[in-house]
């Protein structure tokens, strides 16, 4: 069965440092990848998206990135945090070749800014 | 563009009362739709799915939706809420053929004794 692993579950950084999320996928390949950010009453922000190794789509211009070096590892980072990227980090992956759009998600990175 | 709304922030309903969850969206071809739930600190969970066919569709925990495609809603309810449904729940729309998931701003739904 697939599974995703999410890491750091929390994590508390000053302002200014850098950022490492990492999210791997397990049984299953060529998975799309996402990474999400939940702010408090905002919803699911979709950030970035990935259909293949080294292939990133970015949906919100901001001071994140993220990098696919491998087929199941997603990562996201920033090199100088900012106290508006605190929140609440999902990552998730669905079937590459499924229209269906089913996703599903890990438990996700708590990120605070201070 | 896609989008989703969910007009109501938060509900609360009394643990054995019908729950009903709000969902608008909008989207220019016919539309995947989900809903998923969040437990506190926790990824999201599937509920339920709709892509074609009956548009009444059935999802775990008790939970059902109705797509409405004159409506645009794609509305969930439960008839009898459970303490354990306290969680936020998330409509969402997928694009046909696409990549994206966009995602409603959530509905918390609180249940007192």
């Amino acid at each position: 069965s697939q599974t995703i692993h999410q890491w750091p579950a929390t994590l508390v950084q000053p302002v200014g440092s850098p950022l490492s999320l990492e999210c791997t996928v397990e049984g299953t390949s060529n998975p799309n990848l996402y990474w999400y950010r939940q702010a408090a009453g905002r919803g699911l922000q979709l950030l970035f998206y990935s259909v293949g190794i080294g292939q990133i789509s970015s949906e919100v211009p901001q001071n994140l990135s993220a990098s696919r070096p491998q087929d199941r590892q997603f990562i996201l980072s920033s090199k100088k945090l900012l106290l508006s990227d605190s929140g609440f980090y999902l990552c998730a992956w669905r079937l590459a070749a499924s229209g269906a759009n089913v996703l599903t998600f890990g438990a996700g990175s708590r990120l605070t800014v201070l | 563009a896609q989008s989703v709304t969910q007009p109501d922030i938060h509900i609360t309903v009394s643990e054995g009362a019908s729950l009903e969850l709000r969902c608008n969206y909008s989207y220019g071809a016919t539309p995947y739709l989900f809903w998923y739930v969040q437990s506190p600190g926790q990824g999201l969970q599937l509920l339920l799915k709709y892509f074609s066919g009956d548009t009444l569709v059935q999802g775990i925990k008790g939970f059902e939706a109705e797509f409405k495609r004159s409506q645009s809603s794609f509305n969930l309810r439960k008839p009898s809420v459970h303490w354990s449904d306290a969680a936020e729940y998330f409509c969402a729309v997928g694009e046909g053929g696409g990549f994206k998931t966009i995602f409603g701003a959530g509905t918390r739904l609180f249940v007192k004794a």
